[in-house]
C-alpha cells in the first residue's frame, strides 16, 4: 500500500531537549517536505527536499533541520525544542503529477 | 506574487444542501490547483486536480470543481451535502510540477454539516 510513515504520532517532550519526527515513504517519489499546522495559520511548509542530498528552506525553517541522505527518509530534527513550536507536523511526498501524499501526522508538544 | 485566498474559514451548511467552498488564486503564470480535505485527526487527502486538461474537476465523494481563468477561482461545490463531509478543506496552487519546490496553501475553510 502506497503511505508516508510519520513516527512518533504523539510526543510530550521538554524545551530543549533534541527530538528527531521520523518520516518514509513507498513510492520513489524525489519530492517530501514538512509542514507545520497551527490554528487560524493553515500548513505552513517548514522544509521541502527535491531530491537525496538537495534540501530547501520553506516558509518557517527557523529551530528546524532535515536531512534527505535516502530517497525514502526525509527526517524532521529539533536540535533545541521551544515552546513556539508545538504543533502539529505533517510529511508529505509528491508524486511527478503535482499531489501530495501526506502522512498521519505528529503531535508535539514542547514544555 | 502567487498567493491563493479561501474565502470564509468556516462554513456550515444543512445535510442535502448545496456546499460552496470558495478558493482565489493570483498567479502571472498557469496554475496547478488542488483540493485537499482533512477529516478530524487525520492527514490531509487529495479530493481533486486540474492541470489545464479541463476546466470542470470531478474529485472523489461527489465534489467537483471549476477553473475559471477570468476570475482566478477553482471553488469547490458539492450538490447535496452529507454529514460525513464535515471537515477542514484546503485549496492549493502550484505553478511548475517539477520545477518548482513550493506549493501554495490556501488557510483552510472547515465545513459543518448540520442535520
Amino acid at each position: 500500500e502506497a503511505q508516508v510513515t510519520q513516527n512518533p504520532r504523539y510526543l510530550i517532550t521538554v524545551t530543549g531537549k533534541k527530538l528527531t519526527v521520523t518520516c518514509s515513504q513507498n513510492m520513489n517519489h524525489e519530492y517530501m517536505s514538512w509542514y507545520r499546522q497551527d490554528p487560524g495559520l493553515g500548513l505552513r511548509q517548514i522544509y521541502y527536499s527535491m531530491n537525496v542530498e538537495v534540501t530547501d528552506k520553506g516558509d518557517v525553517p527557523e529551530g528546524y533541520k532535515v536531512s534527505r541522505k535516502e530517497k525514502r527518509n526525509f527526517p524532521l530534527i529539533l536540535e533545541s525544542p521551544s515552546p513556539n513550536q508545538t504543533s502539529l507536523y505533517f510529511c508529505a511526498s509528491r508524486k511527478d503529477t503535482g499531489e501530495l501524499f501526506f502522512g498521519e501526522g505528529s503531535r508535539l508538544t514542547v514544555l | 506574487a502567487q498567493s491563493v485566498t479561501q474565502l470564509g474559514s468556516h462554513v456550515s451548511v444543512s445535510e442535502g444542501a448545496l456546499v460552496l467552498l470558495r478558493c482565489n488564486y493570483s498567479s502571472s503564470v498557469p496554475p496547478y490547483l488542488f483540493w485537499y480535505v482533512q477529516y478530524p485527526n487525520q492527514g490531509l487527502q487529495l479530493l481533486l486536480k486540474y492541470t489545464s486538461a479541463a476546466t470542470l474537476v470531478k474529485g472523489i465523494n461527489g465534489f467537483e470543481a471549476e477553473f475559471k481563468k477570468s476570475e482566478t477561482s477553482f471553488h469547490l461545490t458539492k450538490p447535496s451535502a452529507h454529514m460525513s463531509d464535515a471537515a477542514e478543506y484546503f485549496c492549493v496552487v502550484t505553478f511548475w510540477v517539477r520545477s518548482q519546490g513550493n506549493l501554495i496553501f490556501g488557510k483552510g475553510t472547515k465545513l459543518s454539516v448540520k442535520p
